[in-house]
């Protein structure tokens, strides 16, 4: 059974673009979740989602959104980057989507902001 | 933002010694679960506890999740040099749909 897949693997963006990560879940999970991690801040909750709909989101600007559909993929966007938003970008991904159960980790995105 | 307290912070040890971490925290969790991240990579899950006082192995890894649901703790016996690596502890709470993650402990292996 494939992992959780996320796309691309780096990225290169300089300030004030905007990006948009991918992300697949494991083949039935139906959760899936997307974190930051930097050195400074360490691994920090972004949103979740289940069957399309965001149940809880983290303390971050509005620039940062997501989105699920219908097959239970996932993207995030960050507008107007800023160079504080360099940073591996987690996507991860549960079964049943009770938010008490096993998450599993893709390899992550990372982003670099010039 | 939020993050667990996760102790040592870093530690060295010789091939073949047992490790012992832990994770704290002010709040009660209904799971924890533990992780080993290598550099570049994400984290992969080694380990999850649903249940208070639950003691959960993984081959030379054993995990417990404490009595007063406000810690948790990971033990690596006979440890090799693939272990080296950051360990995460991770809390979950009903209804909130996320984990809160600690710090890390990063291990070093001397072989």
């Amino acid at each position: 059974k494939a992992g959780v897949t996320q796309t691309p693997r780096y990225l290169i963006k300089t300030r004030g673009q905007q990006v948009t990560l991918s992300c697949s879940p494991i083949s039935g999970h139906r959760s899936v979740s997307w974190y930051q991690q930097t050195p400074g801040q360490g691994l920090q909750f972004l949103f979740e989602y289940f069957s399309e709909t965001q149940r809880n989101k983290g303390n971050f600007p509005g620039r940062f959104s997501g989105r699920q559909f219908s097959n239970s993929r996932s993207e995030m966007n960050v507008s107007t980057l800023e160079l504080g938003d360099s940073a591996l970008y987690l996507c991860a991904s549960s079964a049943a989507g009770t938010g008490v159960e096993k998450l599993f980790f893709g390899s992550g995105t990372q982003l670099s902001v010039l | 933002g939020q993050q667990l307290n996760q102790s040592p912070q870093s530690m060295f040890i010789q091939e073949g010694e047992d490790v012992s971490m832990n994770c704290t925290s002010s709040s009660i969790f209904n799971t924890w679960l533990w992780y080993k991240q290598d550099p570049g990579e994400g984290p992969v899950l080694l380990i999850a506890l649903y249940k208070a006082g639950e003691l959960t192995s993984n081959g030379r890894l054993t995990a417990q999740f404490g009595i007063t649901r406000k810690d948790s703790f990971l033990n690596i016996s006979a440890s090799i040099p693939s272990d080296v690596g950051i360990y995460f502890c991770a809390g979950g709470t009903s209804g909130t749909y996320k984990y809160i993650f600690g710090t890390g402990t990063r291990l070093k292996v001397l072989a």
